[in-house]
């Protein structure tokens, strides 16, 4: 079984100060990490993933996220918050096996920033 | 313009009476899913799909059904629906050897 937990449903962060959201995994074979963003009243867009290669992935809009195996964690930050950036932030979590995708996601944290 | 697109945006209905969630994507992905947004809950999958004719059940399958006739359709159907059905349901696809999941723009289900 696979899950994902994300630490703070929410966060609020000054605008200009780093932006730290915390994501833990749990998965039984080697997993594909994701972070997506939900900006008010759209879709999930797609910020940055892990598939194996890199530890360190850049995404988009600044963000970036480090693979630790040892610590099943994967966290998003961003080194200055900016007000564009308030939405809700959700990890993922996603494997094969069986020669079936399974997906899962975390609770979501709404990033508030302050100015 | 490579997109999902879901119909109806909005829908408010009544108990009991059936409802289809149509869901398309333009962009030959085999794989397709459907997800309920709830708050504090996330996403939670509810049915995915690998390929033409091949579904298989998320985490939350109950009071659902899903078809995938064609490559690019995956509806839902909620033959009964209930209040706590009450969501925002997302659709998405992906290609199966990619990891990229697009998501539609969701929609909004009342059931009163």
């Amino acid at each position: 079984a696979q899950s994902v937990t994300q630490l703070g449903s929410h966060v609020s962060v000054s605008e200009g100060a780093l932006v730290l959201l915390r994501c833990n995994y749990s998965s039984s074979v080697p997993p594909y990490l994701f972070w997506y963003v939900q900006y008010p009243n759209q879709g999930l867009q797609l910020l940055l993933k892990y598939t194996s290669a890199a530890t360190l992935v850049k995404g988009i809009n600044g963000f970036e996220a480090e693979f630790k195996k040892s610590e099943t964690s994967f966290h998003l930050t961003k080194p200055s918050a900016h007000m564009s950036d308030a939405a809700e932030y959700f990890c993922a979590v996603r494997t094969y096996s069986g020669g079936y995708q399974k997906v899962t996601f975390g609770t979501g944290t709404k990033l508030q920033v302050i100015p | 313009e490579a997109q999902v697109t879901q119909n109806p945006r909005y829908l408010i209905t009544v108990t009991g009476k059936k409802l289809t969630v149509t869901c398309s994507q333009n962009m030959n992905h085999e794989y397709m899913s459907w997800y309920r947004q709830d708050p504090g809950l996330g996403l939670r999958q509810i049915y995915y799909s690998m390929n033409v004719e091949v579904t298989d059940k998320g985490d939350v399958p109950e009071g659902y059904k899903v078809s995938r006739k064609e490559k690019r359709n995956f509806p839902l159907i909620l033959e009964s629906p209930s209040p706590n059905q009450t969501s925002l349901y997302f659709c998405a696809s992906s290609l199966p050897a990619s990891d990229t999941q697009y998501f539609g723009p969701g929609t909004r289900l009342t059931v009163l």
